[in-house]
């Protein structure tokens, strides 16, 4: 068990292009959420899955925000014509299903974005 | 989504010192936790307490839900343990709700 893995680590991209992270959970984990976190603020929460079900969305989740996870496994948040205000910590956790002990979410170490 | 305040939102020790984190959350919680954001951004879970106490090394835990809040105890501090804390609740939904933190700096 690696833990949860982001990729990539830091992306500095110019405004109005499209950038991608991918979040690999813990594989015995069937939940993934994503988390935007900007400068001086607790993470919020931008959309969940359970399995490869997205069951809910954040309203902070733009149309330019869209999240995949296939085959239930790695998922992938997409920013479409990116603006400064996207740049941000993007967090993802991963965690057991319910009843099978503890539900506590276990983050990855974040995908920095800087849009300049 | 459920409303949550840390205090204080600062806070400066000397090494070796003790230290109490304060949580309020404004609603019946069924998940709580409490996390340690490094100087790298990496969130580590520290504890998963919805309720009542619990202790690993020098750090300890309480919720106490039908009062909305959690402590986080902090004893014999180490530099190390500079970082920001934040503690996250979660009611009935799916998500944990987050704080805005308390940022801790250990002095050697």
């Amino acid at each position: 068990d690696t833990g949860v893995s982001q990729d990539p680590r830091h992306k500095i991209t110019k405004r109005g292009q499209n950038v991608t992270f991918r979040c690999d959970p813990i594989s015995e984990h069937n939940r993934l959420y994503w988390y935007r976190q900007t400068l001086g603020q607790g993470p919020e929460f931008l959309t969940y899955f359970q399995n490869e079900a997205q069951l809910e969305k954040s309203r902070l989740l733009s149309d330019r925000f869209s999240a995949e996870r296939p085959k239930g496994s790695f998922s992938t948040l997409e920013i479409q014509r990116t603006e400064q205000g996207d740049s941000a910590m993007y967090l993802c956790a991963s965690s057991s299903p319910p009843g099978s002990g503890a539900n506590v979410l276990t983050f990855g170490a974040g995908s920095r974005l800087t849009v300049l | 989504g459920i409303q949550v305040e840390q205090s204080p939102p600062d806070l400066i020790l000397q090494e070796g010192a003790n230290s109490t984190l304060r949580c309020n959350f404004s609603d019946s919680v069924n998940n709580l936790q409490w996390f340690h954001q490094n100087p790298w951004g990496q969130l580590i879970n520290l504890f998963y307490i919805p309720s009542g106490t619990k202790q690993n090394g020098r750090l300890s835990a309480t919720t106490v839900a039908t009062e909305r809040y959690s402590l986080l105890y902090i004893s014999s501090s180490q530099t190390t343990d500079s970082g920001v804390y934040f503690c996250a609740p979660r009611t009935g939904a799916n998500n944990l709700f987050f704080g805005t933190g308390t940022r801790l700096t250990v002095i050697p």
